[in-house]
C-alpha cells in the first residue's frame, strides 16, 4: 500500500546552520510533495511543496529537492533560526486531495 | 478570508458513547478532508469528501464516517467510543488541482474519551 518513511525522527541543530530532513515513498503516481510544519499546539501550516515535474523548488532559506526516479524528496532548511524550530511533516498525494504523511521529524534550534 | 473553522475544539466523552465533529471549510473550497492525529500514529488519513462524494477513505474502522453538506460544511461522526479514538481530529479544505493542492487545516478537535 502507499507509504511514507521520513528522517530522522528528531534533529538538533545549533542557530545558523542547515537542517536536511529526507522521505521516501512507494507510490509511483504520486505527482504532489507538499512539506508541513506544527508548532507545538497549531494547525500544521504548507511551507512548500513541488509537483512531479519540477526537480528543486527554492523560497528564501526552505528548498525542496525530489528524485522521481528514486522516490525521495527532502527538504533543506539553510541558516536556521530558533523559531524554525517545530515538527516537521513530508506529505504524498494518494489520489485527488489525499495526503499520506510521513511521521515527522522534530526540528530542534539551539541558539 | 475566513480559515477553517472546527468545532467543538474539545470534547470529552465516555467509551460507547458516539461523537460528532464539525468544519466549516474556507469559502470556495469544495474538498474537505479529515485526519486524526496521535503521537504513536502520526497524522493518518480518514475521508475526503467533494461536492458532497467521498472519494477517498482511508483504513479505519466503519465507525468513522463522515458526510458533506450542499455548502460544503462536513461533519464525521465516530460511534460505540473506545479509548484508543483519543486524538486530535483535523479537517483540512482545498481548492481543485489534479494532482492535488495544498491543505489549509483547522485548529482541529481535541477528543478525549475516558
Amino acid at each position: 500500500g502507499e507509504n511514507v518513511e521520513q528522517h530522522p525522527s528528531t534533529l538538533s541543530v545549533q542557530e545558523g546552520d542547515s537542517a536536511v530532513i529526507k522521505c521516501t515513498y512507494s507510490d509511483s503516481a504520486s505527482n504532489y510533495f507538499p512539506w508541513y510544519k506544527q508548532e507545538l499546539g497549531k494547525r500544521p501550516q504548507l511551507i512548500i511543496d513541488i509537483r512531479s515535474n519540477v526537480g528543486e523548488k527554492k523560497d528564501q532559506r526552505i528548498a525542496v529537492t525530489l528524485n522521481k526516479t528514486a522516490k525521495h524528496f527532502s527538504l533543506h532548511i539553510t541558516e536556521t533560526q530558533p523559531e524554525d524550530s517545530a515538527v516537521y511533516f513530508c506529505a504524498v498525494s494518494g489520489g485527488y486531495n489525499k495526503l499520506i504523511f510521513g511521521a515527522g521529524t522534530r526540528l530542534a534550534v539551539h541558539p | 478570508k475566513a480559515g477553517v473553522t472546527q468545532t467543538p475544539r474539545y470534547l470529552i466523552k465516555t467509551r460507547g458513547q458516539q461523537v460528532t465533529l464539525s468544519c466549516s471549510p474556507i469559502s470556495g473550497h469544495r474538498s474537505v478532508s479529515w485526519y486524526q492525529q496521535t503521537p504513536g500514529q502520526g497524522l493518518q488519513f480518514l475521508f475526503e469528501y467533494f461536492s458532497e462524494t467521498q472519494r477517498n477513505k482511508g483504513n479505519f474502522p466503519g465507525r468513522f464516517s463522515g458526510r458533506q453538506f450542499s455548502n460544503s460544511r462536513s461533519e464525521m461522526n465516530v460511534s460505540t467510543l473506545e479509548l484508543g479514538d483519543s486524538a486530535l481530529y483535523l479537517c483540512a479544505s482545498s481548492l481543485e488541482r489534479p494532482g492535488g493542492t495544498e491543505a489549509f487545516f483547522g485548529q482541529g478537535t481535541r477528543l478525549t474519551v475516558v
